[in-house]
């Protein structure tokens, strides 16, 4: 399967411990974005890279967020202190950018984030 | 903060009938897309209409944008059991093209 993959699809946890997502985009995508998604809400964007810069971050992203993509390929999101209200599924989706022009994303099945 | 809302926010009908659902967005954005996903997955891309066309089709779907209402439909013409599923608009928004959905119609195709 050569699409978006995610790891793990599924993740339970307490408050207060940490967690961490991966995802594989395609391989030639050089622009990868992390969504989160709350139960009947659409997917909102919490930040994006092109290769390994980290280029914007929504407000959404507190400093308890940090995302990476250290070789311009796979991308980790890593939550400290979960809190009950990080229950939600994350998203991950690339594209390849080629400059001027609009380029559809291709999303990964997520991974969904229970915090008890 | 969802940009775009979607109407109604659940739909059912009859296998065989056609689903509309309506989207209308707050800011401007460049062109409109429309995502199927299925309960607890990912997004599946349907359809993109640019902000320079007024309708498009592809398959069983036709898509209408006015830009001047700031809104757009999707038609899903004869529909099956296999089309029950979750549907988001979404705009590109920015030099990033990050995607804002609104809050999604949830569609049921009764066998």
């Amino acid at each position: 399967d050569t699409g978006v993959s995610q790891d793990p699809r599924h993740k339970i946890t307490k408050r207060g411990q940490n967690v961490t997502f991966r995802c594989d985009p395609i391989s030639e995508h050089n622009r990868l974005y992390w969504y989160r998604q709350t139960l009947g809400q659409g997917p909102e964007f919490l930040t994006y890279f092109q290769n390994e810069a980290q280029l914007e971050k929504s407000r959404l992203l507190s400093d308890r967020f940090s995302a990476e993509r250290p070789k311009g390929s796979f991308s980790t999101l890593e939550i400290q202190r979960t809190e009950q209200g990080d229950s939600a599924m994350y998203l991950c989706a690339s594209s390849f950018w080629r400059g001027a022009g609009l380029y559809e994303q291709y999303f990964g099945p997520g991974t969904r984030l229970t915090v008890t | 903060s969802q940009q775009g809302e979607e109407d109604p926010q659940a739909l059912s009908i009859q296998e065989g009938e056609n689903a509309t659902m309506n989207c209308s967005y707050k800011t401007s954005i460049n062109n409109l897309q429309w995502y199927r996903q299925n309960s607890g997955r990912g997004l599946v891309h349907l359809i993109l209409i640019r902000s320079n066309e007024r309708e498009k089709h592809s398959g069983r779907l036709r898509v209408t944008l006015d830009t001047s209402k700031k809104s757009s439909s999707l038609l899903i013409t004869a529909s099956r059991a296999a089309d029950t599923a979750s549907y988001f608009c979404a705009g590109f928004k920015g030099g990033a093209q990050k995607l804002v959905f609104g809050q999604g119609t949830r569609l049921t195709i009764n066998p």
